[in-house]
């Protein structure tokens, strides 16, 4: 099982280009994030999706969307990026949002938007 | 808001101590609470999770939680130069279906 990958591994972007980040995991697993994670700041929750078809928004959802593609994949989307969203990215994936459950996370995303 | 709350660091350690990170938390109801590691570069790994008052072993770890205090912390025994990394706390708020907070982590350093 190769758990939960990401591509791209890095990408720079110019301010308001798009771009969007892919996520796929085969465990098989119901529930899967999106987080940012800024130093000094650990991971902040962008959106989440607590199941094939639904989406929801997390702590620091503003410029970004996501779409949970089918149950493996779930990407997330900047429609024009900024400086502000430079950071590392990382999606995640568990076997279900609740009861608490293990979160599994992918190998991340280093973005800088110039 | 819900906060968590680390120390950032760096604790530094000799080898063979004991390492104790602390976490701080502004949700009394949170159930779930979480320890996670991540080396310079890499992605968080859970270490331990715990859900009831005391302690928790695992190995040379020991999450140790106190709901009353709001606070959770995790022992590391013996440390070794490849436990020098960040440790994030991750507490799951009430009513979080698992979308999780986490601490700015603190970073450990252990020195032969």
């Amino acid at each position: 099982n190769a758990g939960v990958t990401q591509t791209p591994k890095f990408q720079v972007l110019k301010t308001g280009q798009s771009m969007t980040l892919q996520c796929a995991q085969d465990m098989n697993h119901n529930s899967m994030y999106w987080y940012r994670q800024d130093p000094g700041m650990g991971l902040r929750l962008i959106y989440y999706s607590a199941s094939e078809g639904t989406t929801d928004k997390g702590e620091v959802p503003n410029g970004y969307n996501v779409s949970r593609l089918n149950k493996r994949e779930f990407s997330l989307r900047l429609e024009s990026a900024a400086p502000s969203q430079t950071s590392v990215y990382f999606c995640a994936s568990t076997r279900d949002s609740a009861p608490p459950d293990t979160q599994y996370f992918g190998p991340g995303t280093r973005l800088t938007v110039l | 808001q819900k906060e968590v709350e680390q120390n950032s660091g760096p604790l530094s350690v000799p080898e063979g101590a004991i390492a104790s990170l602390n976490c701080t938390y502004s949700d009394r109801g949170s159930q779930s609470f979480f320890w996670y590691r991540q080396y310079s570069g890499k992605s968080p790994e859970l270490i331990m999770s715990i859900y009831s008052n005391g302690d928790k072993e695992d190995g040379r770890f020991t999450a140790q939680l106190n709901k009353a205090s709001q606070y959770v912390s995790l022992l590391i025994r013996d440390s070794q130069p490849s436990d020098s990394a960040t440790y994030l706390c991750a507490v799951n708020p009430s009513g979080g279906y698992n979308k999780l907070i986490f601490g700015a982590g603190t970073r450990l350093a252990v020195h032969p």
